[in-house]
C-alpha cells in the first residue's frame, strides 16, 4: 500500500489549527499511525489506530479518518510541534509516507 | 521505562554484511512484537520488517527480503538485524522499535556503506 502525504510541506504560526492529510492506495482499515520527528531526534508516535493518542501526548494532537483518507490534526500549533510529521499503515505491507514538514511561517 | 539501544552500527564496505543489535529494557520483551526501521541521510523512513514473540512469523518489505533477516533471543531481550551484500543505498540509521504499531524508538545506529 502506497501513502500520499500532503503538503510535503506546510508553513503555519503559532496557534493555527493544522491539518495533515494522508492517503492510501488502498483500504487501510483504521490500521495508520502518526509519528513527530524532530531534527536528529527518533520518531515518537502521536496516534495509532486512526484515533488512538498515544500516552504522554498532548490532546492538541488527534486523528481522523477511514477507508483510504486520514487526517492528523493540531487543534492550536505551539512552537515545539515544529517537525516532520510521517503516516504509516500496518495493515498491508506496512509502509510510510513520505512525510510533511512543518514550520514556522 | 521502555528502552531500546541499538548497537552494531559502524563503517562497513560495500558487499559486505554487518549485524545490528537492539538491546531491550523496561518491559516484557516476549510479549511483543518487534520492528525495524531506516532512514537514510535527509530521507524519509522505510519500514525493513518485524517479528512476533516467537519468531514464528517474520515479515519483511519486498525489496529486502533477501538481503536482511531479523530474528530475537526472547532470554536475552534482544533484537537482530543480519545485512548482507551492503551497497551505499543500505547507508542510514538504524531503529529498532517495539510493537506492530511502533510505540516506541531506540534513538538509533548508523551505519555507513563505502569502501
Amino acid at each position: 500500500i502506497q501513502l500520499t502525504q500532503s503538503p510535503s510541506l506546510l508553513s503555519a504560526s503559532v496557534g493555527d489549527r493544522v491539518t495533515l492529510s494522508c492517503k492510501g492506495s488502498q483500504n487501510i482499515n483504521n490500521y495508520l499511525a502518526w509519528y513527530q520527528q524532530k531534527l536528529g531526534e527518533a520518531p515518537k508516535l502521536l496516534i495509532y489506530k486512526t484515533n488512538s493518542l498515544q500516552t504522554g501526548i498532548p490532546s492538541r494532537f488527534s486523528g481522523s479518518g477511514s477507508g483510504t483518507d486520514y487526517t492528523l490534526t493540531i487543534s492550536s500549533l505551539h512552537s515545539e510541534d515544529l517537525a516532520t510529521y510521517y503516516c504509516y499503515q500496518y495493515n498491508n505491507g506496512n509502509t510510510f509516507g513520505a512525510g510533511t514538514k512543518l514550520e514556522l511561517k | 521505562e521502555v528502552k531500546l539501544v541499538e548497537s552494531g552500527g559502524g563503517l562497513v564496505q560495500p558487499g559486505r554484511s554487518l549485524k545490528l543489535s537492539c538491546a531491550a529494557s523496561g518491559f516484557s520483551f516476549n510479549d511483543y512484537w518487534m520492528g525495524w526501521v531506516r532512514q537514510a541521510p535527509g530521507k524519509g523512513l522505510e519500514w525493513i520488517g518485524e517479528i512476533n514473540q516467537d519468531s514464528s512469523t517474520i515479515n519483511y518489505t519486498p525489496s529486502l527480503k533477501d538481503k536482511f533477516t531479523i530474528s530475537r533471543d526472547n532470554a536475552q531481550n534482544t533484537l537482530y538485524l543480519q545485512m548482507s551484500k551492503l551497497g551505499s543505498e543500505d547507508t542510514a540509521i538504524y531503529y529498532c522499535a517495539r510493537g506492530y504499531n511502533l510505540a516506541y524508538w531506540g534513538q538509533g545506529t548508523l551505519v555507513t556503506v563505502s569502501s
